[in-house]
Order: structure tokens, then sequence, then C-alpha cells
């Protein structure tokens, strides 16, 4: 049972346009959500994030909406750029016991801004 | 951010064989993490290696087929043991970053079992 999932594989967009990255939940106890981006041949970067006490965070052209009733978060880009080409993972974050906390990911979507 | 050194960066094995990925961090941490990323699947937690204690595996992996060492605060190995080609993955290590939530991540290791 997937607790994350991010259910668009791939993801089309023309530079200079919004990305929306979108990734839904399942547990109501993840209370912190990341979004990783992953080139080819590299190990994520972290992102942007959000705690499930905000609704919205914003880190230049990276915003990250939070709706914690559907359970839904989203990633927007604006404007989208080349450079922005990548798979982009959705996490999320829980008390998993025994003082520790454990990332959940989704299985990412991959994002191509097309020149 | 802790700055990670993993490698090898990618092999190919045989059949039966094993393989230890090594991961140093430039910097003291308590707990490392291994993950898996199966192809077309999400990062999968499989173990948390504790300097000085036997490493914490998640549901579904075993110590016997992914043995972990931690010797001190800034290295750990993982082990891929007795491999199939079920195994090929992309297996990274991560570090719980010091200044944000998240957490960093080596480069990872692509490896591919014939």
């Amino acid at each position: 049972d997937q607790q994350v999932k991010q259910n668009s594989p791939s993801l089309s967009v023309q530079e200079g346009r919004i990305s929306i990255l979108n990734c839904d939940y399942t547990n109501s106890m993840f209370d912190y959500f990341l979004w990783y981006k992953k080139y080819p041949a590299e190990g994520p970067t972290f992102l942007i994030s959000i705690s499930s006490i905000k609704d919205k965070n914003e880190d230049g052209r990276f915003t990250v909406f939070l709706n914690k009733s559907a359970k839904h978060l989203s990633l927007h880009i604006v404007p989208s750029q080349p450079g922005d080409s990548a798979v982009y993972f959705c996490a999320a974050s829980g008390y998993s016991g025994a003082g520790s906390y454990q990332l959940t990911f989704g299985k990412g979507t991959k994002l191509s801004v097309i020149p | 951010s802790a700055v990670i050194s993993q490698k090898p960066s990618r092999d190919i094995c045989q059949r039966g064989t094993s393989l230890t990925i090594q991961c140093q961090v430039d910097s003291q941490v308590t707990m490392m993490f291994w993950y898996r990323q199966q192809p077309g699947q999400s990062l999968t937690l499989i173990a948390t290696a504790n300097q000085g204690s036997e490493a914490t595996y998640e549901s579904g992996f075993v110590i016997d087929k992914f043995p972990i060492s931690r010797p001190n605060l800034t290295f750990s190995t993982l082990t891929v043991s007795n491999m199939s080609p079920e195994d090929s993955s992309i297996y990274l290590c991560s570090v719980a970053s010091a200044t944000t939530y998240g957490y960093t991540f080596g480069s990872g290791t692509r490896l591919t079992v014939v």
C-alpha cells in the first residue's frame, strides 16, 4: 500500500510556463512534506519543504501548496526552465516510533521542460 | 549540508556474488540511511545504520541479505549478498540534514546483476 502517491509518471511543459507536480498521501500522521529533485546519475537533492501547520511555502520559482483536508500537495515551478528537467520526488515524514522519523517517498514524476 | 561520497557509482555483477557499497560523509553523523530504488519504484528505506549498534532493518529486508557496517561516525557500508537479477537497483546512502528537515543523499550506486 503506497502511502505517498505521485500519479503522473511524466509531465512535459513549455519553457516559461508553469509546471505543476502533484502528490497525494494517505497517512494522516505525516506532518512534514518535502520535494526532491533528481538528475540522472546523481542522488536526490532537497528542493523545498512544508510543515503541516502551513498551507504554502515559497522559495524563488518554487512554491509548495498543502491541502491537509484533501491529503494533497503540489509543487509549482514558475517560470519553468530547461534546467528544471529532472525527476521530482514527493516525500512525507512522520514519527515512526523509538524517537525516529521515517521518510516515505512517492515514485517520482519526470518533468521535461521543452525549450 | 553534509557532503557524501558514495562508491562505486555503478557495477555489473554476476548472479550469486556480493557487492559492497561504501559511503563516506565529510562530517560526523549519528544515523546513516540506506535506500533502494528499483526501476519504476519509489525510494525505499532498507535500514538505518547506527554507530556502535546493529543496524535497524525495515520490513522485507534482512541482515543476511544486506549486511551493514558502521565502524565510525563518518563511514558506512552496505553489502548486497548472493545477488540475483531482482537486486538490480540504484542504492543510495543518506544522512539527515542539519539545516533542513530533509536528507542529503549520496550520488547512488547503479547495480546491474546478470
